[in-house]
């Protein structure tokens, strides 16, 4: 069964902080992993990782995937009160499988 | 680009009703439309994958009778949630492949489900 684990399930840091957020998969057929940001309704694609190594970012959001060790890490630099949101990462083989989510909290 | 439109946002109905939600994509084709269920505090659970022209393939769990699925167009996929109840209350939010531009898959803005 393809399965998605996320961590932490909840994070509370400061204005500034820099957080990491940990996704691992074990999917059947691996074609890519992908992190959003789910605030108040659905999610918004934030990256799509599909090689190993390779970190991709935009602004203070950078996200990497280990292939090997079957996971990706998304980071969050200098944190802001709007970065507060649902973190979510899925796995893709035919489908897309989802983590639990992180839930990050970011106070002023 | 890679926009799906999904109405109604919210709609509330009596138990024993039958609800459509609709799902569009406004400036692509999309062949392969995802069904996603979500309850407060948890991840999008999949309920099942719509493809143009042909029947609807549920994960396992998910009652075809009542979540019925029609992707009839390019551009279009309805969900119906027949014979309502309250346990049926839920974020419904659709998403439809779009990895080809590497947008990932796009998805709906969501409808909230309750039903009364």
């Amino acid at each position: 069964e393809d399965k998605v684990v996320q961590s932490p399930l909840s994070l509370v840091v400061h204005e500034g902080d820099t957080v990491t957020l940990n996704c691992s998969y074990e999917v059947t057929n691996f074609r890519s992993l992908l992190w959003y940001k789910q605030e108040k309704k659905a999610p918004t694609f934030l990256f799509m990782l599909t090689s190993s190594g390779i970190e991709k970012k935009s602004g203070r959001l950078s996200s990497i995937l280990d292939k090997k060790e079957l996971f990706s890490i998304l980071n969050i630099t200098a944190t802001q009160t709007g970065d507060s949101a649902i973190y979510l990462c899925a796995a893709h083989d035919e489908k897309l499988t989802f983590g639990t989510g992180t839930r990050l909290t970011i106070i002023p | 680009g890679a926009v799906v439109s999904q109405h109604p946002s919210w709609v509330i109905c009596k138990s024993g009703t039958s609800v459509k939600i609709e799902c569009r994509s406004l400036d692509f084709q999309a062949t392969t439309m995802f069904w996603y269920r979500q309850f407060p505090k948890q991840s999008l659970m999949l309920m099942a994958t719509s493809n143009e022209g042909s029947k609807a393939t549920y994960e396992q769990g998910v009652e075809k009778d009542k979540f019925l699925i029609n992707h009839a167009s390019l551009t279009l996929s309805t969900l119906t949630v027949t014979s309502a109840h309250p346990e049926d209350s839920s974020f419904y939010i659709c998403s439809a492949d779009h990895r080809g531009l590497g947008y990932g898959y796009t998805f709906g803005s969501g409808t909230r489900l309750t039903v009364v």
